[in-house]
C-alpha cells in the first residue's frame, strides 16, 4: 500500500517561494503520476500539477507561470515550488498519486497547511 | 479551466437516497469518462469513492454509485447513514494532461 507524506515549512512570507516535498513509501514510484493538490481553508480542491516517474510534468494553466514540480526517484520524493506567493496561496497542500492508465487519485498524503504571511 | 459546479449542500434522512450533481462543460465532463468522486471528513484527506464515472474501488460500499449524462455527472448515495455525512468532491479530466475539481458539496444526514 502506497503511503505519501508531505513535508516543508508551514509559514512562508508573501512574495517568496513555497517549497514542499512528498515522500513515497510502501510502493514503487514507477508507472505513477505524482500530483500536488491544494485546498484553501473552507474551500474546494484545486489540482496544481503532476510529474510522471519519467520526469515529464503537467501544470494547471492558471498556476503554470509560478509552479515547478520536480522528482528524485532515488529518494522516492517529488517536490513542489510555487513562486511569488500571496495570501491566496494559503492552503492545505496534498500530494496524491495516479497510476498510469488509471484516471483517479487513489492515494493521498495527509496534507500540510501552508500559511502565507505578510 | 473553471471549477466544476456542485450544489453547496444537500441533506437527507437516514435510509433515504440523495444525489449530488457535478456540472462541467463539453471540454471536461462531457468529453471524458474520467469523472471521479471523493469523500472528505473535516481535517482529513479526501478518499476515492467512485472513478471512471461508475466504478467503485475495492472496499467502498455499494451504496455509492455514479453516473453521467452529457456535461453533468452525479453521485448517488442510497440507504443514507450517519457516517456518510461529509464533504464530497467531483473531479474530471479537463484535457489529456490536466484535471479540474468541483467546488464541493456538504452532505448533512438529518
Amino acid at each position: 500500500q502506497v503511503q505519501l507524506q508531505e513535508s516543508g515549512p508551514g509559514l512562508v512570507k508573501s512574495s517568496e517561494t513555497l517549497s514542499l516535498t512528498c515522500t513515497v513509501s510502501g510502493g514503487s514510484i514507477s508507472s505513477y503520476y505524482w500530483s500536488w493538490i491544494r485546498q484553501p481553508p473552507g474551500k474546494g480542491l484545486e489540482w496544481i500539477g503532476d510529474i510522471y516517474y519519467s520526469g515529464s510534468t503537467n501544470y494547471n494553466p492558471s498556476l503554470k507561470s509560478r509552479v515547478t514540480i520536480s522528482g528524485d526517484t532515488s529518494k522516492k520524493q517529488f517536490s513542489l515550488k510555487l513562486s511569488s506567493v500571496t495570501a491566496a496561496d494559503t492552503a492545505v497542500y496534498y500530494c496524491g498519486s495516479q497510476h498510469s492508465g488509471s484516471y483517479m487519485f487513489d492515494y493521498w498524503g495527509q496534507g500540510t497547511l501552508v500559511t502565507v504571511s505578510s | 479551466q473553471s471549477a466544476l459546479t456542485q450544489p453547496a449542500s444537500v441533506s437527507g434522512s437516514p435510509g433515504q437516497s440523495i444525489t449530488i450533481s457535478c456540472t462541467g462543460t463539453s471540454s471536461d465532463v462531457g468529453s471524458y469518462n474520467f469523472v471521479s468522486w471523493y469523500q472528505q471528513y473535516p481535517g482529513k484527506a479526501p478518499k476515492l469513492m467512485i472513478y471512471e464515472v461508475t466504478k467503485r474501488p475495492s472496499g467502498v460500499s455499494n451504496r455509492f454509485s455514479g453516473s453521467k449524462s452529457g456535461n453533468t455527472a452525479s453521485l448517488t448515495i442510497s440507504g443514507l447513514q450517519a457516517e456518510d455525512e461529509a464533504d464530497y468532491y467531483c473531479c474530471s479530466s479537463a484535457s489529456s494532461t490536466s484535471w479540474v475539481f468541483g467546488g464541493g458539496t456538504k452532505l448533512t444526514v438529518l
